[in-house]
Order: C-alpha cells, then structure tokens, then sequence
C-alpha cells in the first residue's frame, strides 16, 4: 500500500511569490496535518483536516492556508513568501478525527523542502 | 500548553552497543500520550514507539523500549544494540489535541 506522498520534493521560490504543496493520505485515512520544519528544529503544527474541514490551527500567520479535497487529498498554500518560510513542509495522515492519536496512527509523508530565496 | 525538552543535540554511539535519548516535557493534562519518531536524512518521520500516560508498563518495540518516569516528566528512549542504519535525528513528541508538540531533536551518529 502506498504511504503518504507528498509533491513536488523539492521547489525553490523567490521572495513575494506564491506556493502551493500537495499532499495524498494513505488510502482510508480522512484526516490530514500539516506541519513546517525549520533546519534545527523539530515540526511545527500548521492545520489539521479531517472530512474537509479545519479541526486546527496553529500559530502561522493568515499568508498560510490549506484546504482538504472530497477524495481527502490537500493542498497548503503560503502567499507572499518570506525567506523565513524556507523549510521542510511535512504531511501527515490519520484515521482518527482530532484529539484521538495514539500510538502508530500518525503517518508522516517524505516532504517538501522549500527554499525561498 | 505543552512543552518538550531534548537536552542533547547530538550522541554519539559504537555500535552494538545501547544509546539512551532524553526527553522531558511539560504537560498540565492528566492524561496524554508521549511519542518518539526517527527522522533519516530523507525527511520522513518514521514512529519507533508511544506511551500512554497511564500505561503501567514502560512501551518496548523490538530494540526500543521507553523508560517512562511519570513523577520525574520524562520519557527517555534506549535503543539496545545499536546499528549503522540507526544513525538520525529523532524527536520525542506530546500529542496535544488535534496536533503533536515536538522537542528540537538529538542527532544519533552510529561508529562502526
């Protein structure tokens, strides 16, 4: 069964500009997170979707947004770049809706790594 | 709102030896669940291993196991007979809701 894959890999931007990262769960799951990691530090929590709609949100300014597709697939979008936005954007999957986690239920995809410059 | 705190930001390890990472967090919940995950260079996070805060025994999972010291806040990992391939970074996490509160990492390096 395939993991969750995320695209493009890698992609590199210019201050201003505007990206959009993609995401597909493993099959079955219907909850979707999204999370930024910044070169020396552990992830980030950005938002979390489960059945289409925002169950979370964390500390990131409006310039980020995501949504979540009818087939649970997602897209995070950051406007307006910043060079502190360079990072490595990491999804993740899950069965449970929010605030059910336990142990092997949060499967994280390779990322993408940004870099804007 | 929780806090996780990794005091080792690199270890190094002969193999085939045990290697044991630190983790304490900061949690006012009664009830939570405390994770560890393994981060290769390829950017993945891989799950090693989660204890409930109400487990009564500490978690093992093959060569991982979690010496969990409820009173003390700590959820240190031990991984035993250390191997090449065990050489990451890895994060201990809280889970806090709908999301994961992960500490800054240790890099593991395994000598041959």
């Amino acid at each position: 069964d395939a993991g969750v894959t995320q695209s493009p890999t890698h992609l590199i931007k210019t201050r201003g500009q505007q990206v959009t990262l993609r995401c597909s769960p493993i099959s079955g799951h219907k909850s979707v997170s999204w999370y930024q990691q910044v070169l020396g530090q552990g992830p980030q929590f950005i938002f979390q979707y489960y059945e289409k709609e925002e169950r979370g949100r964390g500390n990131f300014p409006d310039r980020f947004s995501a949504r979540q597709f009818p087939n649970y697939s997602s897209e995070l979008n950051v406007n307006a770049l910043l060079l502190g936005d360079s990072a490595l954007y990491l999804c993740a999957s899950s069965l449970a809706p929010a605030g059910a986690f336990s142990a092997g239920e949060l499967f994280f995809g390779e990322g993408s790594r940004l870099t804007v410059l | 709102a929780q806090k996780i705190t990794q005091t080792q930001p690199g270890m190094f390890v002969q193999e085939k030896e045990a290697v044991t990472l630190d983790c304490t967090y900061d949690t006012s919940d009664q009830s939570y669940g405390l994770f560890w995950y393994k981060q290769p260079s390829s950017g993945e996070m891989i799950f090693l291993i989660y204890q409930g805060s109400y487990d009564e025994q500490n978690a093992t999972e093959g060569r991982y196991s979690l010496n969990f010291q409820k009173a003390r806040k700590s959820a240190n990992l031990v991984i035993s007979a250390s191997q090449l391939g065990d050489s990451a970074m890895y994060f201990c996490a809280d889970d806090d809701g709908n999301k994961l509160v992960f500490g800054a990492g240790t890099i593991l390096r395994v000598k041959s």
